[in-house]
């Protein structure tokens, strides 16, 4: 069975162009999450989807970033326009019992923002 | 400041040693889990934990859930290069914050061999 499938793997921008990262999560997990890692620090949740609603996106900086889930399958984070500070590695996770059962992450997208 | 605190930071020992990494929290959670993640991947799911004072045992690595659900330990018997990584608790079902997981900032181990 296919793991979280994210891509880019890196992606190297200049400051104020825009962005999109992809995920395509394991089949049948219903609920998908993005997270942002900073170097030396843990993940943290940008927005989380259950099928094709987003249902907590209080952590997603809404001013530059957009997300969507079309048909409750793949789905893409976007910024416009990226910021330096937006330097970090954006993770894809799905889990199909929620967050007591654990997440499956995919490799995730390293942004250098320069 | 971190919901969930993890330490050390780093630690840095010798293959054949033992080690002990720690995961505490002011705040209850339902479960507790266990995730070693590698440079340039993503964290990879080792254990999970829902019961006060539970304990699993995964080959040399132990992971043990506190009484209260407040904290959680992970230990590693006679460590080797290969365990060598981001170890990152995450906790799940605490009602502050939803059905969602918090992670704490990890402990970066390195095993010398």
């Amino acid at each position: 069975e296919a793991g979280v499938v994210q891509s880019p793997r890196y992606k190297i921008i200049e400051k104020k162009q825009p962005v999109a990262f992809w995920c395509n999560p394991i089949s049948g997990h219903n609920t998908l999450y993005w997270y942002r890692q900073n170097l030396g620090q843990g993940p943290e949740l940008l927005i989380r989807y259950e099928n094709e609603e987003a249902v907590d996106d209080s952590q997603l900086p809404k001013d530059r970033f957009s997300a969507e889930r079309l048909k409750g399958v793949d789905s893409t984070l976007k910024i416009q326009p990226a910021e330096l500070g937006d330097s970090a590695v954006y993770l894809c996770a799905s889990s199909l019992r929620g967050a007591n059962y654990g997440y499956t992450f995919g490799s995730g997208t390293r942004l250098t923002v320069v | 400041t971190q919901l969930l605190e993890q330490s050390p930071q780093f630690l840095s020992i010798q293959e054949g040693e033992n080690l002990t990494v720690y995961c505490n929290s002011s705040s209850v959670f339902s479960s507790l889990q266990w995730y070693r993640q590698e440079p340039g991947e993503g964290p990879v799911l080792l254990v999970t934990v829902v019961t006060g004072g539970e304990v699993k045992k995964l080959k040399r690595l132990t992971f043990q859930f506190g009484d209260a659900r407040k904290d959680s330990s992970l230990h590693i018997t006679a460590a080797q290069p290969g365990d060598t990584g981001l170890y990152l608790c995450a906790g799940g079902g605490n009602m502050e914050y939803g059905n969602k997981l918090v992670f704490g900032a990890g402990t970066i181990l390195r095993v010398k061999s």
